[in-house]
């Protein structure tokens, strides 16, 4: 596609659900990160990968989270036992992975839970 | 540790006047220093970017001015539209490849 995808735009669950948000990168791009924003607050990152591999995950904030990216196209978040504090927008990026290029945003999953 | 500070936090303009918006870091290691632009709902889009190796870039309307030595970088606007009325947010990477953002800075630009 012509950009950054990211499903579903909106995802309601309930307190200790698992969810699954997906991302999409832009054709050809290999490094992918996933950023996670609260309310008012600039995005904050979660986890980078460099083709198939997590380059970087120090941003998970504890093992609930976890992502995949098998093929090393599209991207998976994964959240278990779901908490309210859990709640914001989870934003995809994706660039070249040349160095410092720009990352291109995907327009985020907004997640509720409640 | 917040690594890049952002302000102000909220700014209002007049149509036509200049919008300034101020950031600093802290890690001496980032090399690269984008702006991005988010409207509600949608994801932050890059706007511009430096790098430590100049002192300015000028994109249209929208300017960078940078000073290595204080570790402080900043965003013009020029010429402010209400179309450009948006969250800003700065940011900075390095090898470690993250963007590292600041906190945001609502600008509304009245007509």
């Amino acid at each position: 596609g012509a950009g950054v995808s990211q499903t579903p735009s909106n995802k309601v669950t309930e307190k200790g659900k698992y969810v699954e948000l997906r991302c999409d990168p832009i054709s050809g791009h290999t490094a992918l990160y996933w950023y996670r924003q609260s309310l008012g607050q600039g995005p904050e990152f979660l986890i980078y990968f460099q083709g198939t591999g997590a380059a970087d995950d120090s941003g998970l904030p504890n093992d609930r989270f976890f992502a995949v990216r098998p093929e090393g196209s599209v991207s998976t978040l994964k959240i278990q036992r779901t908490e309210r504090g859990d709640s914001a927008v989870y934003l995809c990026a994706s660039s070249l992975g040349t160095g410092a290029s720009e990352a291109f945003f995907g327009q985020g999953t907004r997640l509720t839970v409640v | 540790q917040q690594q890049v500070k952002q302000s102000p936090q909220s700014l209002i303009v007049q149509k036509g006047g200049i919008s300034i918006i101020n950031c600093a870091y802290e890690n001496t290691a980032f090399d690269y220093f984008p702006w991005y632009q988010q409207f509600p709902g949608k994801g932050p889009a890059l706007l511009i970017a430096i790098r430590p190796d100049v002192s300015e870039k000028k994109e249209g309307r929208f300017t960078i001015s940078f000073n290595k030595s204080a570790k402080q970088f900043s965003l013009h606007i020029m010429d402010s539209q209400p179309g450009d009325s948006a969250t800003y947010f700065c940011a900075a990477t390095g090898s470690a490849r993250q963007l590292t953002f600041g906190s945001g800075t609502q600008l509304t630009v009245l007509p």
